[in-house]
Parts: structure tokens; sequence; C-alpha cells
């Protein structure tokens, strides 16, 4: 099956700095991946998702990169706030499969004054 | 338009009790995911079902855990009986389609579960 790994678990940042979260996935066939944002103790939020047909996607602050000869994509965050402070996570998955997402261990990113 | 529905938000109950969780996926969303969620960890799928069947089950533990969606809507996750490992956050989520560019899945706030 699927295996996502993401890094680094943790990340601080001063506040309008970038920040960027990695993750490499081992199934080839998978070609979605999408990034959830999650807060403590809310329910976790689609912010960005990606399809193996394209390369890069960005919307405002928020970017995400996918290199499917790697297996790896990346999340990037320009500018970043303090209300960017949460739990990030990757998934993988795939139509083929169903729409399965096997997710990543999360980052916890910190945003400071 | 109302978000993925879920309840209870919180449960407390003694081992081996029987616990059950509810939920209502967004309005015309045919696919519907039951994931555990263990604390710092990502979430994990315990079933899928496209409308009423269940299509993918395989990492659901069917000693004890059970599940259901009648008439392709809300559906019911079942622990009977719980253990203490089973402490969790148990989170729904919903996609209007399983593929085709309609796989974007929408989660609850999920029920948080502690046995004691």
């Amino acid at each position: 099956g699927e295996n996502v790994e993401q890094h680094p678990s943790t990340l601080s940042v001063q506040e309008g700095d970038s920040a960027v979260i990695k993750c490499t996935y081992s199934d080839s066939a998978s070609n979605y991946f999408p990034w959830y944002k999650q807060e403590l103790g809310k329910r976790p939020q689609l912010i960005i998702d990606i399809r193996s047909n394209v390369g890069e996607k960005k919307d405002q602050r928020i970017a995400v990169t996918l290199n499917k000869t790697a297996k790896h994509f990346s999340l990037h965050i320009t500018e970043t706030q303090p209300e960017d402070s949460a739990v990030y996570f990757c998934a993988a998955g795939g139509t083929g499969g169903g729409n399965k997402l096997t997710f990543g261990t999360g980052t916890q990113l910190k945003v400071e004054l | 338009e109302a978000g993925v529905v879920q309840s209870p938000r919180y449960k407390i109950i003694e081992k081996k009790q029987p616990v059950a969780f509810w939920c209502n996926p967004i309005s015309g969303h045919n696919t519907l995911y039951w994931y555990l969620q263990n604390l710092g960890q990502g979430p994990e799928l315990l079933i899928r079902y496209e409308n009423e069947e269940a299509v993918d089950d395989s990492q659901l533990p069917k000693d004890r855990f059970s599940a259901e969606r009648l008439k392709g809507v809300d559906s019911t996750l079942k622990i009977q009986p719980a253990e203490l490992g089973d402490s969790a956050v148990y989170l729904c989520a919903s996609s209007p389609k399983a593929g085709g560019g309609q796989e974007t899945q929408y989660f609850g706030p999920g029920t948080r579960l502690l046995v004691l």
C-alpha cells in the first residue's frame, strides 16, 4: 500500500517568513495530493490540492509543487501570519484506488511574532 | 452549504461498553469515509462507502467495529466492546464522488472518544 512520509514534524518561523513542508510517497499510482490544515480540536480543512497532471499550483500565499519522478511534493507558505499556526497534513491517494487517502504524520507549524 | 455533521462531539465510556458515532455528510455527496485519528497522527481510513455499499473496509477491525449507511446518506460507526486503545478521534468525511475531479474530501469535526 501507499506510504507517506512528512518532514519536518515541527517548524517554527518568524512572522513574514516562508515555511516549507515536504512529503514523499511510495505508490507511483497515486495521482491526487491534498494538504489539510488542522487547528487544535478542530476538523482538518483542505487548503490546497494538486493532481498529477500538473507540477505546481498556487493560491494566494500557498503553493504546492509535485515531482512525480522523485515521488515528492511540498507545501510552501509565504508571508506567514500567526493565524497560519496549526498542524498541516499532506496526503496521497488515487482515483484508481477508490480515492483512499494515506496521510502523513503532520507538521506542527508555529508562526512567532 | 452545511458541512459534515457528527455527533456526539465527545464521549467518555468505560471499557467493554458499546459506543456509537453518527455522521451526516454534505448533501449530495455519494462517498462517505470514516477515519481514526490518534493523538499526533494523521487520519487513518477505517471504511469507505459508495452510496450504501461499503467498498473498502479492509482497515476496519471487524471483531469489534461495525458500520452502516442505510439509504446511502447518514452513517453510524459502532464499537462493541470498547477497549482502552480505542481512545481517539473518529472523523467522518464525504466527497461528491470517488474520482473524476470530485474526490475532494470534506471532514466533520470528529467525535473524541475516551475509554476508561
